[in-house]
């Protein structure tokens, strides 16, 4: 099965930081990603699909790249109702995993 | 507006059953895949199983293949979970999912909470 690994584990920065969080695949998976956002206490959100397509609704500032086995989330200016964990999901085939998901504090 | 409302959680002891139930408003049910994904306590995502739209294919994850048995019932809009010889480590919060094309998951419900102990 193909592994999902998400770097870092957990990150901490200020209000309007830029902020990038990296998930690679142990095998390609070309642009077959999603991310989710998992605020404290609430059900998780999708944010991005095929990579880099931002879900309806997901303000601009986020945004996502990659390809194969590389791929990045970025907050352009973080906001302090980013506060979240954020995971990204693989869907090439199944089993759909998710990464271990990354934890962004306000610094 | 999409609902997906889940019940059917509860406390149970180890190798016991349980059946989750989703019910599914505001969109064309028969439409859509449909997932299960869940949460153990302070832990990460884990998906366990969706069916296709016509309830012809299912996938699971290694853990609960044999064990678990995704259904659908798309005259109720609804979404099953039968699990069978329950273990301590499928404790978790179980989120019913619409699954657009059998790949990520655009809608969740909030959850019901399956606890396994003795």
């Amino acid at each position: 099965d193909i592994q999902m690994t998400q770097s870092p584990s957990s990150l901490s920065a200020s209000v309007g930081d830029r902020v990038t969080i990296t998930c690679r695949a142990s095998q390609g998976i070309s642009n077959y990603l999603a991310w989710y956002q998992q605020k404290p206490g609430k059900v998780p959100k999708l944010l991005i699909y095929a990579a880099s397509t931002l879900q309806s609704g997901v303000p601009s500032r986020f945004s996502g790249s990659g390809s194969g086995t590389d791929f990045t989330l970025t907050i352009s200016s973080l906001q302090p109702e980013d506060v979240a964990t954020y995971y990204c999901q693989k869907y090439y085939s199944a089993p759909l995993t998710f990464g271990g998901g990354t934890k962004v504090e306000i610094k | 507006e999409v609902h997906l409302v889940e019940s059917g959680g509860g406390l149970v002891q180890p190798g016991g059953s349980l059946r989750l139930s989703c019910a599914a408003s505001g969109f064309t049910f028969s439409s859509y895949w449909m997932s299960w994904v869940r949460q153990a306590p302070g832990k990460g995502l884990e998906w366990v199983a969706n069916i296709k739209k016509d309830g012809s294919e299912k996938y699971y994850v290694d853990s609960v293949k044999g064990l678990f048995t995704i259904s659908r019932d798309n005259a109720k809009n609804s979404l099953y979970l039968q699990m069978n010889s329950l273990r301590a480590e499928d404790t978790a919060v179980y989120y019913c999912v619409r699954d657009p094309y059998g790949a990520y998951f655009d809608y969740w419900g909030q959850g019901t909470l399956v606890t396994v102990s003795s």
